[in-house]
């Protein structure tokens, strides 16, 4: 079945930096989620990607849905401590119509050091 | 509208016991999905539902798990009997039909099977 590769597994940065993820998967999708899990928490989206090669900024997350639809990616600018939890990308799988699964990647868990 | 409903927040139980999830959608969302969540595994899909009727059930593993969706707004995840490694948080999301919408997710139930 369709899979996503979300990478980094997990990252350790410095307040301030700049942090980059991305999915990939050899399948084709329609829609492109992600979505940012506190803990304790539900994934609480963040940025939803529609058309290939859409490029969407919210505050200073931007994401881009690849031309190819078999990618994507997140960028957090100027990181602070809040931004600190686990990102999830999310895809819907393209079949010729409305489909309603999302496939998840496994997450990037992000650590921010003050 | 208080977004998706989970209830418990947090089971404890004893193995061999039955368990029983809980989930109110959104009002007027149609799709009805099922997560788990381990370390291990990440974020899993077990079942989802299309106008309460279950489309995909592939993911549930095995018989001891079941899902009913009696009515628009309430299903229910049974797992019966549980066991140590059913341990996880269990999410329930909900969405509108269509290409172009998200998921909404719950704040899970917490399941410690002991």
């Amino acid at each position: 079945g369709q899979q996503l590769n979300q990478s980094p597994q997990s990252m350790f940065i410095q307040e301030g930096e700049d942090v980059s993820m991305n999915c990939t998967s050899s399948s084709i999708f329609n829609t492109w989620l992600w979505y940012k899990q506190d803990p304790g928490e539900g994934p609480v989206l963040l940025i939803a990607l529609y058309k290939a090669g859409e490029l969407t900024s919210n505050g200073r997350l931007t994401a881009q849905f690849g031309i190819t639809r078999k990618d994507s990616f997140l960028n957090i600018s100027a990181s602070i401590p809040s931004d600190v939890g686990i990102y999830f990308c999310a895809g819907q799988p393209f079949y010729g119509g409305s489909q309603g699964n999302l496939i998840f990647g496994k997450g990037t868990k992000l650590s921010v050091k003050p | 509208d208080a977004g998706v409903i989970q209830s418990p927040r947090h089971e404890v139980t004893e193995m061999g016991q039955e368990v029983t999830l809980r989930c109110k959608p959104i009002s007027g969302h149609d799709y009805l999905f099922w997560y788990r969540q381990t370390m291990m595994r990440g974020l899993e899909l077990l079942i989802y539902f299309n106008n309460n009727v279950p489309i995909d059930d592939s993911g549930m593993p095995e018989d001891r798990f079941s899902a009913k969706m009696p009515n628009a707004s309430f299903s229910t995840l049974k797992i019966q009997p549980s066991e140590p490694r059913d341990s996880a948080v269990y999410f329930c999301a909900s969405r509108l039909s269509g290409m172009y919408t998200e998921a909404f997710f719950g704040q899970g139930t917490r399941l410690t099977v002991v």
